[in-house]
């Protein structure tokens, strides 16, 4: 069973770069069979789909943070990442990865990793 | 532009059925979706996806009591049985290619 885990710094500075991992046991990231995933939620709020990675390289993001946003894949250490460029307090939230099986849906989602941006 | 809606809040008597609806936008009805809960101060979990056609695949371990199904634009989760352990917020989201997009989540309360 695959298994995701986020980690990153907890508190960004505003105007900085916001970097996450998440790393993935129990299946790879190379497979192409999957949409590897990034979602937030604000504190108190709903849930936010950041943009995913799939096919090798592809990439699809939120229009509303396409311009900031960065999904990339690392095969060599099974993992894939977020960065979220000049941030601000609107950006704190919790972080989630996910992974969506392409052909029937099945998601799986990591446990999220709380994101404050404060100076 | 693509939105789902969801009722804010819905809440049933313990051991009752409820039915959460999730309708999706016009030009857009025939979108799968899935449905995801959120238990207090925890993580989502995957649910189930329900397709265009209504069909509907859980994911592991989801109880039998959790069934989906379709009615044009709205795709609805309906849990038989309510138990305590159900009480959270449920979203659907919009599954397969293209840009995803999550309802505002239904927050479901058992009395």
């Amino acid at each position: 069973q695959v298994q995701l885990q986020e980690s990153g710094p907890g508190l960004v500075k505003p105007s900085e770069t916001l970097s996450l991992t998440c790393a993935v046991s129990g299946g790879s990231v190379s497979s192409g069979d999957y949409y590897w995933s990034w979602i937030r939620q604000p504190p108190g709020k709903g849930l936010r789909w950041i943009g995913y990675i799939y096919y090798g390289g592809s990439t699809d993001y939120n229009p509303s943070l396409k311009s900031r946003v960065t999904i990339s894949v690392d095969t060599s250490k099974n993992q894939f990442s977020l960065k979220l460029s000049s941030v601000t307090a609107a950006d704190t939230a919790v972080y989630y990865c996910a992974r969506e099986l392409i052909l029937t849906g099945y998601m799986s989602w990591g446990q999220g990793t709380l994101v404050t941006v404060s100076s | 532009q693509l939105v789902l809606t969801q009722s804010p809040s819905v809440s049933a008597s313990l051991g009752a059925s409820v039915k959460l609806t999730c309708t999706l936008s016009s030009g857009h009805s025939n979108y799968a979706i899935a449905w995801h809960q959120q238990r207090p101060e925890k993580g989502p979990r995957y649910l189930m996806k329900v397709n265009s056609d209504g069909s509907h695949s859980k994911g592991d371990g989801i109880p039998a009591r959790f069934s989906g199904s379709r009615s044009g634009a709205e795709r609805s989760l309906t849990i038989s049985s309510l138990q305590s352990e159900d009480e959270a917020d449920y979203y659907c989201q919009t599954s397969g290619t293209g840009p995803w997009v999550f309802g505002g989540g239904t927050k479901l309360t058992v009395l």
